[in-house]
């Protein structure tokens, strides 16, 4: 079974500083998905940015990017300029290439943007 | 077009009632996935259907959750004698097809059960 650990449960930041949100992963697969899912207050699961494992590039959208370490089961997520809209909770999430095509999260980590 | 939509929005229940949980997934998306949410945790996986083939329903918690998709369109949860257990947000999602792993939430159903 696959598992997904985020191990910062909150983090805070002043508005345009850089964060970056810290996944591990557990998984025998050699292929598969992983992605960062945001949950604002109102609480719709929104994408961020998401990175097929046998792409060495690291995915990037915008102010949001990945720094997606395969060997060492390490998936972290920068976000440059934070913006008071980027205050929510952050979700790790992982699925395999084939077959169940179902999400495996990690708990979360709440983000907080200063102004 | 729209969105993933579900309703209620919230919902009281109190101990021992059934309930039934609606999903309205995007327009002609082919998978359409439950998730439960509890309070301050990820969300977990319930079940998942392929048009109107339930699948997956290795995360359903116990025999009192029930889930189908009759016309490959629109699917309902259902949660019979609901225990305080339950308590929890319930999220669906869908995609494209199998293989498109791109999932779209809906806003959930908060469902309080007393």
């Amino acid at each position: 079974a696959q598992t997904v650990t985020q191990s910062q449960p909150e983090m805070s930041v002043q508005e345009a500083e850089t964060v970056t949100l810290s996944c591990t992963y557990d998984t025998s697969e050699s292929n598969y998905y992983l992605f960062w899912y945001k949950q604002p207050p109102s609480r719709q699961m929104i994408l961020v940015i998401r990175q097929e494992a046998y792409k060495q590039q690291n995915a990037t959208e915008n102010r949001f990017s990945v720094n997606f370490q395969k060997a060492a089961k390490s998936f972290s997520l920068k976000i440059s300029d934070s913006q008071l809209g980027d205050t929510a909770m952050y979700f790790c999430a992982f699925m395999k290439h084939a077959g169940a095509q179902k999400l495996v999260f990690g708990q979360g980590t709440r983000l907080t943007i200063n102004p | 077009g729209a969105g993933v939509s579900q309703s209620p929005r919230y919902k009281v229940a109190k101990r021992g009632q059934d309930v039934a949980l609606r999903c309205d997934p995007i327009s002609g998306h082919v998978s359409l996935f439950w998730y439960q949410q509890a309070l301050g945790q990820g969300p977990e996986f319930l079940t998942y259907f392929q048009n109107e083939a339930q699948l997956d329903k290795s995360g359903l918690p116990s025999d009192r959750f029930f889930a189908e998709r009759p016309e490959g369109s629109v699917s309902t949860l259902k949660i019979q004698r609901t225990q305080q257990e339950d308590s929890a947000v319930y999220l669906c999602a869908s995609s494209l097809a199998q293989g498109q792993e791109t999932q779209y939430f809906g806003p959930g159903t908060r469902l309080l059960v007393l």
